[in-house]
């Protein structure tokens, strides 16, 4: 079974639209994460969550918004999409203490 | 800001052992270091990390320099799907990760 899970691979919306990406874990873990790769590879964080409270909001736009109706899932809502949201995201989890982090497949979102 | 610095890049052949630093000059006593990689259009997966202690499981080796200014990831014996872009990052357990642009490792046949 999938550790940590994201709906759906990919994306194709038009500027302006708005979108949702699903995340979802099953092991247990109390945190969660939402990650943006963009075109130069590089992983940034943008929201982190802690039994469903938000803990780190890593100056996204207000136009992200996260929300996690229970401790395994975290979705991803973002509204009026722009060109530069075009990007991979990537959900992750993590247990507690000195502990990993799982990744999820991603999401790849083109907006046209 | 990411307080590792890794090669932009590295080949390693076949079969051979890759070794992989990562300079951590900033760390702080209760600071972690982890590996993760990236293959290419998949999410990050967790290699190995540690403290002070050199450690091995399943997948790699890290070994941490006595004073933990430094480390390298050893893959005792790369293999073509081993290719992919190997990050190292220093964090408490409890801190966010925060990725750098990491070493692009290519295993040539």
């Amino acid at each position: 079974d999938t550790a940590v899970s994201q709906t759906p691979k990919y994306l194709v919306t038009q500027m302006g639209n708005d979108k949702s990406i699903k995340c979802e874990q099953n092991l247990g873990h109390d945190t969660m994460y939402w990650y943006k790769q963009d075109s130069k590879k590089f992983l940034k964080i943008m929201f982190s969550y802690n039994n469903k409270e938000l803990i780190i909001n890593e100056t996204v736009p207000n136009r992200f918004s996260p929300k996690s109706p229970d401790k395994a899932h975290l979705n991803l809502h973002i509204n009026s999409l722009e060109l530069g949201d075009s990007a991979v995201y990537f959900c992750a989890s993590r247990g507690s203490g000195p502990r990993e982090q799982f990744f999820g497949p991603g999401t790849r979102l083109t907006v046209l | 800001d990411a307080k590792t610095t890794q090669p932009p890049s590295m080949d390693c052949a076949e079969g051979r052992a890759a070794n992989l630093p990562c300079n951590h000059s900033t760390i702080s006593g209760n600071e972690y270091v982890y590996w993760y990689r990236q293959i290419h259009s998949q999410g990050p997966q967790y290699i190995i990390h540690g403290l002070k202690n050199n450690e091995t499981n399943e997948m790699a080796s890290l070994i941490i320099t006595e004073d933990r200014k430094s480390s390298t990831l050893i893959l005792p014996h790369a293999t073509l799907r081993d290719t992919a872009v190997y990050y190292c990052i220093v964090k408490n357990f409890y801190d966010k990760v925060i990725f750098g642009p990491g070493t692009s490792l290519s295993v040539i046949p």
